[in-house]
């Protein structure tokens, strides 16, 4: 069975990064890219970008370049994803996301990482 | 970027009816589309691949059709475990995006 394992709640001030992170079992990530998407306090889904863990490609949506940065630790089965200079409307639930193999859709979610940023 | 939008926005209807959501895009993305559904406090679950593909484990009320920039999913005779929010997400760029969802609530 594949599971998508996420970091507990952070709390983070303004200005600052945080570093989540996504564990997977079940599945090896080297097979798969792993995607991050956002979702904003009753807001709708957004998504951030993807890494190729077995090469540390990655892409990303225009408005997270310089706010996202993804990685990942093959050897761990694990990937990570950094927000720098936080911002109040960074504050979202943050998920991460695979398939098997390199289909584009998302058939295993984490259970989500809540970031709140606040003073 | 692609956009995908969602209509309508909530869509209010009793157990037992029929429905059909909207999700369009601003350009024809051939049927490089999937659906998910996503309840309150849940992770989204796919429902959809590629417009019209099923996904295992997921009940037939549930299917997808449409190419090119319109898309719908529907929903046979909803039930109750059925209110919830639902997305669209293209995969036709390298950039994905969603769309803003459509709630199903209870009339």
């Amino acid at each position: 069975e594949v599971q998508l394992q996420q970091s507990g709640a952070e709390l983070g001030k303004p200005g600052t990064s945080v570093k989540l992170s996504c564990k997977v079992s079940g599945y090896n990530i080297r097979n798969t890219y792993m995607h991050w998407v956002n979702q904003r306090p009753g807001k709708g889904l957004e998504w951030i970008g993807r890494i190729d863990p077995a090469n540390g490609n990655t892409i990303y949506a225009e408005k997270f370049k310089s706010k996202a940065t993804l990685t990942a630790d093959t050897s761990s089965n694990t990937a990570y994803m950094q927000l720098s200079q936080l911002k109040s409307d960074d504050t979202a639930i943050y998920f991460c996301a695979i398939s098997y193999g390199y289909n584009p859709w998302f058939a295993y979610w984490g259970q989500g990482t809540l970031v709140t940023v606040s003073s | 970027n692609i956009v995908l939008t969602q209509s309508p926005a909530t869509l209010s209807v009793t157990p037992g009816e029929s429905v059909s959501l909207s999700c369009r895009a601003s350009q024809s993305i051939s049927t490089s589309i999937h659906w998910y559904q996503q309840k309150s406090n849940e992770s989204p679950r796919l429902l959809i691949k590629y417009a019209s593909q099923s996904i295992s484990g997921i009940p037939s009320r549930f299917s997808g059709s449409g190419s090119g920039t319109d898309f719908t999913l529907s929903i046979n005779r909803v039930e109750s475990e059925d209110f919830s929010i639902y997305y669209c997400q293209q995969s036709y760029s390298s950039l994905f995006t969603f769309g803003s969802g459509t709630k199903l609530e209870i009339k």
